[in-house]
C-alpha cells in the first residue's frame, strides 16, 4: 500500500520557538494533504486541507498564522507551529490523498508527531 | 465539529469473541470508512463502504451501512489480542471534500 512518512515522530521544544513537521508521500503523488490534531484518547480534529500549489484551507477556529502549512510539491507538505506554547502540545497527524479536491477513496496516514512544548 | 458518534466508547472482550462497534452520522455521505489506530501511531485504513452499498466484508471484518438510519457497524470476528486498538469511523460528507472522524471505540482484547 501507499506509504506516508512523517517526521519527526516526537519533538520537545521551548516555549516561543517554532517547530516544523514534515509529511511525505513516498510512493505516490499527493495532490491533497490533511493535517489533524489529536488529544489523548480523543478523535482526530481536522486542522487544514492543503492542495499542492495552492493555499491551505483552514478549519474554523484554527489560526493560520499560528499553524503554517506549505504544500510546495506533490510529495511534501509541512506544518510549522510558530511561537509554540504549552497548549500547542499535542499529537499531530498528516494524511494524504492522490485525488485533488473530492475524496473517492481511502486516506493514507503518517505515523504522527508528538509535540511537547515546555 | 465531529459528525460521527461511536458506541461503545470502550469495549473489552475475550480473545476469540466477536467485537461490534457502531457509528452514527448526521449528513448525507459519499462513503463511510473505518480506520484503526494503535496507541501513539497513525491510522490505518480498514474498509470503505459506499453510500449505495449495504454490507461489505474483508477478512474477519464485516461492515454494514444503513443510510436511512445514518448508521454503520463494524464487526470483527474471532478477535485476537493484536486487534487491541482504537477504531474510528470516518464519513466522506457530500460537498465537504474531507473526512470527518467519529469519536472512536477503544477495543481491548484480553488473551
Amino acid at each position: 500500500g501507499a506509504v506516508v512518512s512523517q517526521h519527526p515522530s516526537w519533538v520537545i521544544c521551548k516555549s516561543g520557538t517554532s517547530v516544523k513537521i514534515e509529511c511525505r508521500s513516498l510512493d505516490f503523488q499527493a495532490t491533497t494533504m490533511f493535517w489533524y490534531r489529536q488529544f489523548p484518547k480523543q478523535s482526530l480534529m481536522l486542522m487544514a486541507t492543503s492542495n499542492e500549489g495552492s493555499k491551505a484551507t483552514y478549519e474554523q477556529g484554527v489560526e493560520k498564522d499560528k499553524f503554517l502549512i506549505n504544500h510546495a510539491s506533490l510529495t511534501l507538505s509541512t506544518l510549522t507551529v510558530t511561537s509554540a506554547h504549552p497548549e500547542d502540545s499535542s499529537f499531530y497527524i498528516c494524511s494524504a490523498s492522490p485525488f485533488r479536491g473530492g475524496l473517492t477513496g481511502e486516506l493514507f496516514f503518517g505515523e504522527g508527531s508528538r509535540l511537547t512544548v515546555l | 465539529s465531529q459528525q460521527g458518534e461511536e458506541d461503545p466508547q470502550a469495549l473489552s472482550i475475550q480473545e476469540g469473541e466477536n467485537a461490534t462497534m457502531n457509528c452514527s452520522y448526521k449528513t448525507s455521505i459519499n462513503n463511510l470508512q473505518w480506520y484503526r489506530q494503535n496507541s501513539g501511531r497513525g491510522l490505518v485504513h480498514l474498509i470503505l463502504i459506499r453510500s449505495n452499498e449495504r454490507e461489505k466484508h474483508s477478512g474477519r471484518l464485516r461492515v454494514t451501512l444503513d443510510t436511512s438510519k445514518k448508521s454503520s457497524s463494524l464487526l470483527i470476528t474471532a478477535s485476537r489480542a493484536a486487534d487491541t486498538a482504537s477504531y474510528f469511523c470516518a464519513t466522506d460528507v457530500q460537498g465537504a471534500q474531507k473526512l470527518v472522524f467519529g469519536q472512536g471505540t477503544r477495543l481491548t482484547i484480553n488473551p
